[in-house]
């Protein structure tokens, strides 16, 4: 079956340091994959978006990167702050059918 | 931020009476989605629009009905709700370019219970 997942487990990280996320994949060819950031309460916010040729994107601390033969993207964040607790969710899309396939998100928790 | 609102913010509803749930763009933006988001789960797509007028499935839409009669509005309907329709429902926005959907915008949710 098809199918996202992304650490279900909160992470708790110490601030200055950095935090990496997985999103994993099974059974897609994703043409593009996406991370955003939810904060509780709140619509999810877009952070970046990396296409299957990229294996790296970064904007300002943050770095994502996608092997598409490993099935994975990963989600750093450097120097991080007690700020940048929230749910970060990673979502793919296949063929360009402007469909979004979400991840569930793993909580993030930075400690200052 | 997108200019995107939704409402109601909350509602508290009995099984069997219909729900409408109001999503309000001033972006402009071509495609719409309706997705619902329930613990352990990611978000699950119920409907979504392309243009006034044209709407499609998405992975869980039974129960659900859409109507888009302008491009700034898009309505989603619980014809009939249900204690498993309980959830927080997210509009979000897109204008698809040269990166599939690209980037989505939501609205802040309405969280709806059903008794």
């Amino acid at each position: 079956s098809q199918k996202i997942e992304q650490n279900s487990e909160a992470l708790n990280i110490q601030e200055g340091k950095t935090a990496t996320l997985t999103c994993n994949y099974t059974n897609y060819s994703p043409a593009y994959l996406q991370w955003y950031r939810q904060d509780p309460g709140r619509g999810p916010v877009f952070l970046l978006l990396i296409r299957e040729n990229e294996k790296e994107k970064r904007k300002e601390r943050l770095k994502v990167t996608f092997d598409t033969t490993l099935k994975q993207s990963l989600f750093h964040i450097t120097a991080s702050q007690p700020a940048d607790s929230a749910t970060y969710l990673c979502a793919l899309e296949t063929d360009s059918n402007y469909q979004l396939i979400w991840g569930a998100g793993t909580k993030l928790i930075i400690k200052p | 931020d997108a200019g995107i609102t939704q409402s109601p913010r909350h509602k508290v509803t009995e099984t069997g009476t219909p729900v409408t749930l109001r999503c309000h763009q001033t972006e402009n933006h071509r495609y719409m989605y309706w997705y619902r988001q329930d613990p352990g789960h990611g978000l699950r797509l119920i409907h979504y629009s392309y243009g006034v007028k044209d709407t499609d499935k998405g992975e869980v839409s039974d129960g659900y009905s859409v109507s888009r009669s302008k491009t700034e509005d898009f309505l989603l309907t619980l014809e009939s709700a249900t204690s498993s329709q309980t959830s927080v429902y997210f509009c979000a926005i897109s204008e698809p370019g040269t990166s599939g959907s690209g980037e989505l915008f939501f609205g802040e949710g309405s969280r709806l219970t059903v008794l």
